[in-house]
């Protein structure tokens, strides 16, 4: 089965600061991945989508931008945060077999202060 | 564009009462349609999925192409089915979009 591992946990980073949070995926080769912001009030907000390396798809103007460097590692970064980026970023992909669904991680907490 | 409506940003029920949770969706093709679940301190989670047509946690969502709408409802409310609850769609690029969930509270 596969598994996402998303680091840090939990992120306090002032405004102005940059950013860069790191998702890798194991037991699927090429899936699809995805950047979610879960903010209060807001829902589950699909930020980014990738179907395979170098290529991204922005869902939504904003201060981020993603990558996807390898067939397994997504980033998602900033240059300079703002307040308005606190919020809880998840990385997900399709379970093997099942492309129209998403598998998460256990997501990171941003808190930009 | 796909899109997915949950009108209630909470839902309060007593233990033991029917629960109804809305969800409609808008999208040209045949979609398909999920309800995710996010438990207090649990990794957002896959409940059911319509093509399944199954009960889970006795839970259940019928399609209503007509209407549009595909929502989660339960008999009898239990105290652990509060979380937050979101509906989801996914049609071209296996994209998956998820509507502002709803908090489901049941009250003992």
């Amino acid at each position: 089965s596969q598994t996402i591992h998303q680091w840090p946990a939990t992120l306090v980073q002032p405004v102005g600061s940059p950013l860069s949070l790191e998702c890798t995926v194991e037991g699927t080769s090429n899936p699809n991945l995805y950047w979610y912001r879960q903010a209060a009030g807001r829902g589950l907000q699909l930020l980014f989508y990738s179907v395979g390396i170098g290529q991204i798809s922005s869902e939504v103007p904003q201060n981020l931008s993603a990558s996807r460097p390898q067939d397994r590692q997504f980033i998602l970064s900033s240059k300079k945060l703002l307040l308005s980026d606190s919020g809880f970023y998840l990385c997900a992909c399709p379970p093997p077999g099942r492309s129209t669904e998403a598998f998460f991680g256990q997501g990171t907490r941003l808190t930009v202060v | 564009a796909q899109r997915v409506t949950q009108p209630e940003k909470l839902l309060s029920v007593f233990k033991g009462a029917p629960v109804e949770l809305k969800c409609n969706y808008s999208y040209s093709g045949s979609p398909e349609l999920f309800w995710y679940v996010q438990y207090s301190r649990q990794r957002l989670q896959l409940l059911l999925r319509h093509i399944s047509r199954e009960s889970i946690k006795g839970f259940t969502a019928d399609l209503n192409k007509g209407e549009t709408s595909f929502h989660l409802k339960k008999p009898f409310a239990q105290e652990e089915d509060s979380a937050m609850y979101y509906c989801a769609i996914s049609g071209g690029y296996q994209k998956v979009t998820f509507g502002t969930g709803t908090k489901l509270q049941v009250i003992p």
